[in-house]
């Protein structure tokens, strides 16, 4: 069945380190895939897309995620976190013959001082 | 530039009570039309997708419905709420060839609370 796992649910860090949030996902071929941003009571924001080529996608933000086809797994990086960051990011995934992306559960980002 | 606004921004309704929930979109033609449902902790879950005027693809039984009366709104109902309905409902559109090469762009979203 296609899935979309994002391994953490919550996740600490200081204001300035670096971050790296986990998407993997099961679809029989490679899909397409997004990191959405969300702050609190707001809709989502797209951060990045990859559609296919360079495996590392650059978004919003200074934001970025590196396509990895051996480990099905497209993660969420940034290499100084800021306060501003703090919201929920889901990943998404969709078919290429598909519609609609289908979520993951989300990963909840605290930034601390 | 495309918008697509959402309403009410807030909801408090009691069980068994009838629900409407609109979306519109500006800016763009035939848009792929989408209500997505959020719960706490699961995520969003498609509930509805649209193509085109009056066809609606539904995901997920349940008590909802949604009907596409033109090419740029949606709109989401219920002829009786459950307390299980609560959550929070987000409308989004894409282009028209579809979610694969076309990202999905969200409203605000609706907080629904059902009493």
């Amino acid at each position: 069945a296609q899935s979309v796992t994002q391994p953490d649910i919550h996740i600490t860090v200081s204001e300035g380190a670096s971050l790296e949030l986990r998407c993997n996902y099961s679809y029989g071929a490679t899909p397409y895939l997004f990191w959405y941003v969300q702050s609190p009571g707001q809709g989502l924001q797209l951060l990045l897309k990859y559609f296919s080529g360079d495996t590392l996608v650059q978004g919003i933000k200074g934001f970025e995620a590196e396509f990895k086809r051996s480990q099905s797994s497209f993660n969420l990086r940034k290499p100084s976190v800021h306060w501003s960051d703090a919201a929920e990011y889901f990943c998404a995934v969709v078919a290429r013959s598909g519609y609609a992306l289908n979520f993951g559960k989300g990963t909840s980002l605290l930034v601390t001082p | 530039s495309q918008t697509i606004h959402q309403w009410p921004a807030t909801l408090v309704q009691p069980v068994g009570s009838p629900l409407s929930l609109e979306c519109t979109v500006e800016g763009t033609s035939n848009p792929n039309l989408y209500w997505y449902r959020q719960a706490a902790g699961r995520g969003l879950q498609l509930l509805f997708y649209s193509v085109g005027i009056g066809q609606i693809s539904s995901e997920v039984p349940q008590n909802l419905s949604a009907s596409r009366p033109q090419d740029r709104q949606f709109i989401l109902s219920s002829k009786k709420l459950l307390l299980s309905d609560s959550g929070f409902y987000l409308c989004a559109w894409s282009g028209l060839a579809g979610a694969d090469n076309s990202p999905l762009h969200f409203g605000n979203g609706t907080r629904l609370t059902v009493t």
